[in-house]
């Protein structure tokens, strides 16, 4: 299974408050699991990553959270402002037989009202 | 350095028609993939090409193809276009293939009528 389950599709949030994005995936030959942001007009661009033998990376106001057993990660965006109002893809790389390739989620549409 | 670049921006094309869209990618980077973003599906991959061979095809039907050049610069072309084929196409491009990183142009915006 190359799927990765994203929720939830959209959210609101305050400015200020915390935003969390959520992440399932099953197939365990995942390797890498990045986040990328995305604005009106452009393409996306990586946000952080995580490997899956790490349970936390924090870079800035920025945490993913990472539960292996579970199959599960998290995206924290701490002291939400407006201009992080955008599209959030989290993804997975797949690596088997020598190729490898990422796996998106359908996105979180993220705006953040003052 | 400059960015990934994609032309052209926009493009509208009847169905039954083909295009073909490009990619210039980061300079120095010799792996160019592509995308089909839609709003019911996120970000689908299509294909990955390092050093002109493909790597990797996504599940997509023969009417998408693509190559890459020597210098890099990528083409995608989409033969019979059918109204399902309107999307974003996006084309991301990465130093080596085995990276999770990948820098995403502005995409080409297609609408088939």
């Amino acid at each position: 299974q190359q799927q990765v389950k994203q929720s939830p599709q959209s959210l609101i949030v305050q400015k200020g408050g915390i935003s969390i994005i959520n992440c399932a995936y099953e197939n365990t030959a995942f390797d890498y699991f990045p986040w990328y942001q995305q604005f009106p007009g452009k393409g996306p661009a990586l946000l952080i990553a995580i490997r899956p033998d790490v349970s936390e990376k924090k870079e800035g106001r920025f945490t993913i959270s990472f539960n292996k057993s579970a199959k599960q990660f998290s995206l924290h965006i701490m002291d939400s402002q407006p201009g992080d109002s955008a599209t959030y893809f989290c993804a997975a790389r797949h690596s088997g037989a020598g190729s490898y390739q990422l796996t998106f989620g359908k996105g979180t549409k993220l705006s953040v009202i003052p | 350095k400059a960015g990934v670049t994609q032309t052209p921006r926009y493009l509208i094309k009847t169905r039954g028609q083909q295009v073909t869209l490009s990619c210039s990618p980061i300079s120095g980077h010799r792996s160019v993939s592509w995308y089909q973003q839609t709003p019911g599906q996120g970000l689908q991959f299509l294909f990955e090409y390092f050093s002109e061979t493909q790597r990797n095809k996504g599940n997509f039907p023969g009417r998408f193809s693509g190559r890459q050049f020597s210098n890099s610069r990528s083409e995608m072309n989409v033969s019979t276009l059918e109204l399902g084929d309107s999307a974003l196409y996006l084309c991301a491009s990465s130093p080596r293939s085995t990276t999770y990183e990948q820098y995403f142009g502005p995409g080409t915006r297609l609408t088939v009528t």
